[in-house]
């Protein structure tokens, strides 16, 4: 158990549809990073929140949202769905700035549109 | 912007060689990092480089961090099957800023 936990493991869903992804990073980290990893794509990364605020954002597209919450969750949103966001959505935790302990990654989860 | 490529991509060796996956990023990095990921999991990290000439190495695996050159290495001595995996290396512009990762090296090892 690496201490961060996503949830849920596995996602079928239909075209058009919306769902939600959550991670409780580990204990002390403030940061919390999103990641897509797709066959085509590697590992994209689309978002990070420190602290509750936005602090950097990659190739999310705007039918993607994020939001972490005060006791530091994050929830990370997909809307419209399509087949080409099929993949495997990781978060990922750091203490943040004067990083010393690294990235530490969560199981993921895969997210399969039909 | 930072950007890391690994080489090689795909690497098929025989148990018990030795071969080495480059990882080479175009600005200054602050650390450099290398993860291990089997098929459908997360990523595990396996070392973390923090200035240059640092070197780490855990059982068979040994990675190295040139930053003059912007060039890292991961060394793999008398492969075992169970090193077959994807490897990727990946990099950060600054502290606990995000991660940048390379293509990932898909490492098999035959008997």
């Amino acid at each position: 158990d690496s201490g961060v936990t996503q949830t849920p493991k596995h996602l079928i869903t239909a075209t058009g549809q919306r769902v939600t992804l959550r991670c409780s990073p580990r204990s002390g980290d403030l940061s919390v990073y999103w990641y897509q990893q797709s066959l085509d794509q590697g590992l994209q990364f689309l978002i990070q929140y420190y602290n509750g605020e936005e602090r950097a954002k990659g190739n999310i597209l705007e039918r993607f949202s994020a939001q972490q919450f005060p006791d530091l969750h994050s929830e990370l949103n997909l809307s419209s769905l399509e087949l080409g966001d099929s993949a495997l959505y990781f978060c990922a935790s750091s203490v943040g700035a004067g990083n010393v302990r690294g990235y530490t990654f969560g199981s993921g989860t895969r997210l399969t549109v039909v | 912007e930072l950007k890391v490529e690994q080489n090689p991509l795909f690497l098929s060796m025989q148990e018990g060689k030795n071969y080495t996956i480059y990882c080479n990023y175009s600005t200054t990095s602050d650390r450099l990092y290398w993860y291990r990921q089997d098929p459908g999991k997360s990523l595990e990290s396996l070392f973390v480089l923090l200035s240059n000439g640092a070197v780490k190495q855990e059982g068979r695996l040994m990675a190295s961090l040139d930053t003059k050159a912007r060039l890292s290495t991961l060394h793999i001595t008398a492969a075992v099957h169970d090193l077959s995996a994807t490897y990727f290396c990946a990099g950060e512009e600054t502290s606990g800023s995000r991660l940048t990762f390379g293509e990932g090296t898909q490492l098999t090892v035959n008997p």
